[in-house]
């Protein structure tokens, strides 16, 4: 099975600052990749699908690129109200793996 | 709108069974291929089961196969998952999530807010 690597695995950032999250694939996925947020106490939340197509009501300060094997997922300016853990996802075929998590934090 | 709710998590010994159920309204059910994702106690998501939207089609975690069944009903809007040989492990919220598309291969668009399964003698 395909496996996905998150990294880092949590991060600090100011407000304001441009943020990159990336995963990683062990085989190639073309672009079936999603990007997600869970905010502490929440439902995950689609962010990006396809790699990089932003989900609808998603602020546009998200936004995501890479296919094959390697992702990034960018805050361009990151806001209070981004604190959260972030997930990837893939999804070319069964088993969909997540990686495991990118928490971000304000500093 | 649209809605997912999860029923049927309890305290459960291991070995045991539970049936999980999602009643689904607020979108044309079957047309949308779902899934079920947990998520032990402060941990990572977990993907465990697909099915497509006829239910043809159905798609499990290694963590789980041979013990885990998914299905749905159409007629009702439910999907179910059917729990067996629970181990402490299986302990988690699980989340039903309706995918973008009919098919399994598809990002996930809606979640419901989970019900817990607690695994423990």
């Amino acid at each position: 099975d395909i496996q996905m690597t998150q990294s880092p695995s949590s991060l600090s950032a100011s407000v304001g600052d441009r943020v990159t999250i990336t995963c990683r694939a062990s085989q190639g996925i073309s672009n079936y990749l999603a990007w997600y947020h869970q905010k502490p106490g929440k439902v995950p939340k689609l962010l990006i699908y396809a790699a990089s197509t932003l989900q609808s009501g998603v602020p546009s300060r998200f936004s995501g690129s890479g296919s094959g094997t390697d992702f990034t997922l960018t805050i361009s300016s990151l806001q209070p109200e981004d604190v959260a853990t972030y997930y990837c996802q893939k999804y070319n075929s069964a088993p969909l793996t997540f990686g495991g998590g990118t928490k971000v934090e304000i500093k | 709108e649209v809605q997912l709710l999860e029923s049927g998590g309890a305290l459960v010994q291991p070995g045991g069974s539970l049936r999980l159920s999602c009643a689904a309204s607020g979108f044309t059910f079957i047309y949308s291929a779902m899934s079920w994702v947990r998520q032990a106690p402060g941990k990572g998501l977990e993907w465990v089961s697909g099915i497509d939207n006829t239910g043809d089609r159905t798609y499990y975690a290694d963590s789980v196969k041979g013990r885990f069944t998914i299905s749905r009903d159409n007629s009702e809007n439910t999907l179910y998952l059917q729990m067996s040989n629970l181990r402490d492990e299986d302990t988690a919220v699980y989340y039903c999530a309706k995918l973008r598309s009919g098919v399994v291969v598809a990002a996930t668009n809606y979640w419901g807010q989970g019900t817990l399964v607690t695994v423990s003698s």
